[in-house]
C-alpha cells in the first residue's frame, strides 16, 4: 500500500514556528484531504485537523492545517516543549481504496 | 466523552489466531467509519481494515486480506479484529478508531513469536 510522503525529522527552537509537509497524489490528498495527527511516546495518535482542515475542540489554535494540490502542510506556531512528537498524515485513497499514512515526522523542540 | 477500549492482544505462536475487541461508550459504533491501525515496534501508523457505517462494507490493506476479519456488534457497540494465520510481521500495537480519527483507543499489543 503506497503510503504518503513526509520529511523523517525536524528540529526547531522554543517559541519558533514548524511546519511539517505531507505529499500525496491526486486519488488521496489531492481530491481526498488529509488528517493531521500528534502522537507522544507511549501514547495513542490525537487528531490535530480533520480533512477538512477543522481542529477538533479542545486543540490549541497553535496547530494549523492547509493543503495546496496534493501537499498538505501542518503549521505549529509559538513551539512549545510538549510539541516534541511525531506527526503523522492519512488521507482515503480512492484508488486503492484504503486509507494511507505518511511515515511520520519526529519534532525535536529545542 | 467518547472513548474506546481494545483487549485482546496476546503472545501468539506463528500460525495462530487471536481476536481483538473494541468496546465504544459515547456514541454509536455502527453509525461511524470504523478503522483498525496498527504500529510495529519502534515503526509508523499502518491501516489494517475499516467497516463502513452503512452495510457494514469491510476493506483491508493487501497483506491481511484472507487472513484478517473485520466486524461489529450493535448491541455490544463494540468493533472486532479476528486475526488467523498470524506471522511475525504482524507484531505491533492495535489501535482502534473512529472516523478521521478523532477518537483513539490506548491500543492492545499483539506478539507473533515461536
Amino acid at each position: 500500500q503506497a503510503g504518503l510522503t513526509q520529511p523523517p525529522s525536524m528540529s526547531k527552537g522554543l517559541g519558533q514556528t514548524a511546519t511539517v509537509t505531507c505529499t500525496g497524489n491526486s486519488n488521496n490528498v489531492g481530491n481526498q484531504g488529509a488528517a493531521w495527527l500528534q502522537q507522544h511516546q507511549g501514547h495513542p495518535p490525537k487528531l490535530l485537523s480533520n480533512r477538512d482542515n477543522n481542529r477538533p475542540s479542545g486543540i490549541s489554535e497553535r496547530f494549523s492545517a492547509s493543503r495546496s494540490g496534493s501537499t498538505t502542510s501542518l503549521t505549529i506556531t509559538g513551539l512549545q516543549p510538549e510539541d516534541e512528537a511525531d506527526y503523522y498524515c492519512s488521507s482515503w485513497d480512492s484508488s486503492l481504496r484504503g486509507w494511507v499514512f505518511g511515515g511520520g515526522t519526529k519534532l525535536t523542540v529545542l | 466523552d467518547e472513548q474506546l477500549v481494545e483487549s485482546g492482544g496476546d503472545l501468539v505462536q506463528p500460525g495462530g489466531s487471536l481476536r481483538l475487541s473494541c468496546a465504544a461508550s459515547g456514541f454509536t459504533l455502527i453509525t461511524y467509519w470504523m478503522k483498525w491501525v496498527r504500529q510495529a515496534p519502534g515503526k509508523g501508523l499502518e491501516w489494517v481494515a475499516s467497516i463502513k457505517p452503512d452495510g457494514g462494507e469491510a476493506i483491508y490493506v493487501g497483506s491481511v486480506k484472507g487472513r484478517f476479519t473485520i466486524s461489529r456488534d450493535s448491541a455490544k457497540n463494540s468493533l472486532f479484529l479476528q486475526m488467523n494465520g498470524l506471522r511475525a510481521e504482524d507484531t505491533a500495537i492495535y489501535y482502534c478508531s473512529k472516523g478521521d480519527g478523532e477518537t483513539w483507543g490506548q491500543g492492545t499489543l499483539v506478539t507473533v513469536s515461536s
